[in-house]
Parts: structure tokens; sequence; C-alpha cells
């Protein structure tokens, strides 16, 4: 069983709509809960992070995380063709927080 | 701007070949931290270190050895080159106790 579980996709919303990207882990003891985006062909880089339970948000993302639930998700408001890429969730283990495990990813394509 | 760099985009090597991925942080980070990403398996790590000259494994190990002789530089070897660890290399880094990791832009290595 995956560590990290997203749905691979391919996830597709039409330009200006909502793009909700979920993920679910398995460690109990995992504090630190990122989003990365990746663009084909390129390293991933970092969306934005979530420690505490409910929403942050920054600027059109929004991060979600229910630690009962072990589930984290990201919205994507106003979504962009330049949306366009895939998101990794990863999360800091229990056994070591500077140790990151990472779902295999969810490729969004925003449609024009 | 943290910046992480990878001595090479693409490499092309033989079966049996030594090989050398090298990376290189200069944002003075603690930790550094080698990944293969292959699709549909996400990111996995193979090392990590924290310190100079100290090195730990990581979840996939196995072919490969690193070093980490000065703390900016960390370097991943494959003694004899297969054709299974035809991938794409990232290297992260990331500072002290924080989680955030910063990835360099990937090596994608082929062995014939």
């Amino acid at each position: 069983q995956k560590e990290v579980e997203q749905n691979s996709g391919p996830l597709s919303v039409p330009e200006g709509a909502i793009a909700s990207l979920n993920c679910t882990y398995s460690d109990r003891g995992s504090q630190s809960f990122f989003w990365y985006r990746q663009y084909s062909g390129k390293s991933p880089e970092l969306i934005m992070f979530i420690y505490s339970n409910g929403d942050k948000e920054d600027g059109r993302f929004t991060a979600q995380l229910n630690k009962a639930s072990q589930y984290v998700s990201l919205l994507i408001r106003d979504s962009q063709p330049s949306d366009s890429a895939t998101y990794l969730c990863a999360v800091t283990r229990g056994g070591s927080a500077r140790q990151l495990t990472f779902g295999s990813g969810t490729q969004l394509t925003v449609l024009p | 701007d943290v910046k992480v760099t990878q001595s090479s985009r693409y490499l092309v090597k033989r079966t049996g070949e030594k090989v050398f991925l090298e990376c290189v942080q200069d944002m003075d980070h603690e930790n550094m931290f080698w990944y293969r990403q292959d699709p549909g398996l996400g990111l996995r790590l193979i090392y990590f270190s924290y310190d100079v000259k100290m090195k730990e494994k990581g979840d996939i190990p196995e072919g490969y050895s690193v070093s980490r002789e000065k703390k900016e530089r960390f370097s991943l070897i494959l003694e004899s080159a297969s054709t299974n660890q035809t991938s794409m290399y990232l290297c992260a880094s990331s500072s002290g106790q924080v989680e955030t990791q910063y990835f360099g832009p990937g090596t994608r290595l082929l062995v014939l």
C-alpha cells in the first residue's frame, strides 16, 4: 500500500474553474504537508505547505488539511492554462520530520 | 533565492560504467537528498545527508552510494550502471529542521 495516495488523473478543468486535487496519507506521525507543482520535463517547485488542520490560502491556491481523516487537498481557483502541470503531495515522515514521502502526482490540464 | 544545481541535465551511459551525479546548493543548507523519479512511482528517496561526511540510506539505496565531503556538495554514485537505473535523478536540499525541500533541475540518465 502506498504511503501517500493521489489520483493520477489526468484531471481536466475549463479555464476559470476550480481545480480540486486530493491526497491521503497513511503515516499518522506526519506533521507537515506540502504541495509541489512539476511542469513536464522540469523539477518540482514548492507551491505551499500546511501544518495545522483547516484551510490555508495563498493567492489562488488553498490547501486544506484534516489530520483525523489523514487527508490533504489543494484547490486552485480561477484555473489558468499555465496551471497545467503535475501536482505532487508530500508529507513529512513520522520518524524523521526532515524526510518527505511523495505521492506519485496528479496531472492537471486546464483547457482554454 | 535557493539555488540547487546539478552537474548534467542529460547523461547517456553504458551498462557497467561508473556514473557520478553531482549536486551543489548555495544556501548553506544542512540537509541534502537524492531522489529518483519514474512514471507512476513518484519520487523515491535514495540517500540523504544531514551533515558533512554523514550519509543515510533512503528507501531504495541498492546500487547507489553517495559522498558529502563539503557542506554544499552531495554526489550520487552508480558503481556499475544498469539499465534499470535509467531514470530522472533529482537532488534537493533543506535547512536544519525546516522540512521544505528545494529541488535542482534534475538529471535524466539513460543507461544503454
